[in-house]
């Protein structure tokens, strides 16, 4: 089965260091990997994605990831965290169970980030 | 260009009514995706429309029910509301063709309260 795993439910970062939110994934096959970021009462924005090519991705606000295939790992970074950086962040995987012709994404838990000034 | 729209934002309800749920996708999107987020459960996916057809499907009831019009717009509908159904639903649109279509843009949700 399909899955992905934000092992930390919540992350504390001050503002200015750099900040890492992890992932893991489980598929079978290649991964197609994503970034979303919901702030309170809101939708989930778009981030970033991988689907083949560099390792390190580079996405929206100065956000990147870095897909790692040995360590199954989608690592969220950002050199130097703002205060309104804190939000939920999901990481999800394209559901591939049926060929990939559909388009629904497997998500994880969320990962509360807060910056503190 | 205009963002995935969905309304009402915000609807309370009484358990065993039914509610209707409106998305509008981005122009030019084909696909529409309904999600469902809860604190319990995350977020789980509910079914996916394209070309007025269900593509896919979650592991939910049959009281949760969608459709997708000619225009893309697509609606979900819940019957016999139960307190567990209390939870904000997503939408989200996709291109079916050119670049991105791998990417879902998600709407604001619409926050559904079951009493």
């Amino acid at each position: 089965a399909q899955s992905v795993a934000q092992p930390e439910d919540q992350v504390n970062v001050a503002e200015g260091n750099p900040l890492t939110v992890k992932c893991t994934y489980s598929v079978s096959g290649n991964p197609y990997l994503f970034w979303y970021v919901q702030y309170p009462n809101r939708g989930l924005q778009f981030l970033l994605k991988y689907i083949t090519g560099d390792n390190l991705v580079k996405g929206s606000y100065g956000f990147e990831a870095e897909f790692n295939k040995s360590q199954t790992s989608f690592h969220l970074k950002k050199p130097s965290a703002l205060v309104s950086d804190s939000a939920l962040y999901f990481c999800a995987v394209r559901d591939m169970s049926y060929g990939g012709s559909q388009g629904n994404l497997i998500f994880g838990k969320g990962t509360k980030l807060s910056v503190k000034p | 260009k205009a963002g995935v729209t969905q309304t009402p934002r915000y609807l309370i309800k009484t358990r065993g009514q039914q509610v209707t749920l409106s998305c509008s996708p981005i122009s030019g999107h084909r696909s529409v995706s309904w999600y469902q987020q809860t604190p319990g459960q995350g977020l789980q996916f509910l079914f996916e429309y394209f070309s007025e057809t269900q593509r896919n499907k979650g592991n939910f009831p049959g009281r949760f029910s969608g459709r997708q019009f000619s225009n893309s717009r697509s609606e979900m509908n819940v019957s016999t509301l139960e307190l567990g159904d209390s939870a904000l639903y997503l939408c989200a649109s996709r291109r079916l063709a050119g670049p991105e279509t791998d990417t879902q843009y998600f709407g604001p949700g619409t926050r559904l309260t079951v009493l």
